[in-house]
């Protein structure tokens, strides 16, 4: 079965400063990659997704993430962190068709001034 | 409006009574779905829907039951609440003719069983 490990279960950056978030899946094939955002009493909105094509793809809100087959991993990065940027961000996989997503543990980034 | 809908976004109650969180969307979507959200667990599947006669568990469907009620209504039953119940619910929905199937979410049901 799929499984996702996000390894950071909190992260405390700067404003302003370059933020790197880890996800990586095991699964036998290339899944659909998914980041997720949740902002405090809110539900999960996505950010990003991959499927095929150009490994490194760009989402809402500045985000992007890169996809490396070799290491099994859905990275997603962001520049420069605003302090909006402050929520919970979940990895997601789902096998090739779609379906059923699988969802990391969850990483709580905070952002300080 | 939200597109999905969940109701109610709080409830306190007690062990042993019955709790239905119901959830609506506007999607026009044929698949929804029901995860708990725990801290430092993430979400995991309760129960899906493929469409108003297809009803699927989950990974962790013990305790719960469901009802598709139209396309457009999924409900989550807890038949005796138990306190390890205690949790955010999430509705999700998601198109089948999109390829990768992401979840569109409501905006979860926070429950708490004393």
């Amino acid at each position: 079965a799929q499984s996702v490990t996000q390894p950071d279960i909190h992260i405390t950056v700067s404003e302003g400063a370059s933020l790197e978030l880890r996800c990586n899946y095991s699964y036998g094939a290339t899944p659909y990659l998914f980041w997720y955002v949740q902002s405090p009493g809110q539900g999960l909105q996505l950010l990003l997704k991959y499927f095929s094509g150009d490994t490194l793809v760009q989402g809402i809100k500045g985000f992007e993430a890169e996809f490396k087959r070799s290491q099994s991993s859905f990275n997603l990065r962001k520049p420069s962190v605003h302090w909006s940027d402050a929520a919970e961000y979940f990895c997601a996989v789902a096998p090739t068709g779609g379906n059923k997503l699988v969802f990391g543990a969850g990483t709580i980034l905070r952002v300080k001034s | 409006d939200a597109d999905v809908t969940q109701t109610p976004r709080n409830r306190i109650t007690k062990t042993g009574k019955r709790i239905m969180l119901e959830c609506s969307q506007t999607k026009g979507h044929d698949r929804m779905y029901w995860y708990r959200q725990d801290p430092g667990l993430g979400l995991q599947l309760i129960y899906y829907s493929f469409d108003v006669k297809d009803i699927n568990k989950g990974e962790i469907s013990d305790g719960y039951s469901v009802s598709r009620q139209a396309q457009a209504k999924f409900s989550l039953s807890l038949e005796s609440a138990i306190p390890n119940q205690t949790a955010l619910y999430f509705c999700a929905t998601s198109d089948p003719r999109t390829p990768t199937g992401e979840l569109f979410f409501g905006e979860g049901s926070r429950l708490t069983v004393l």
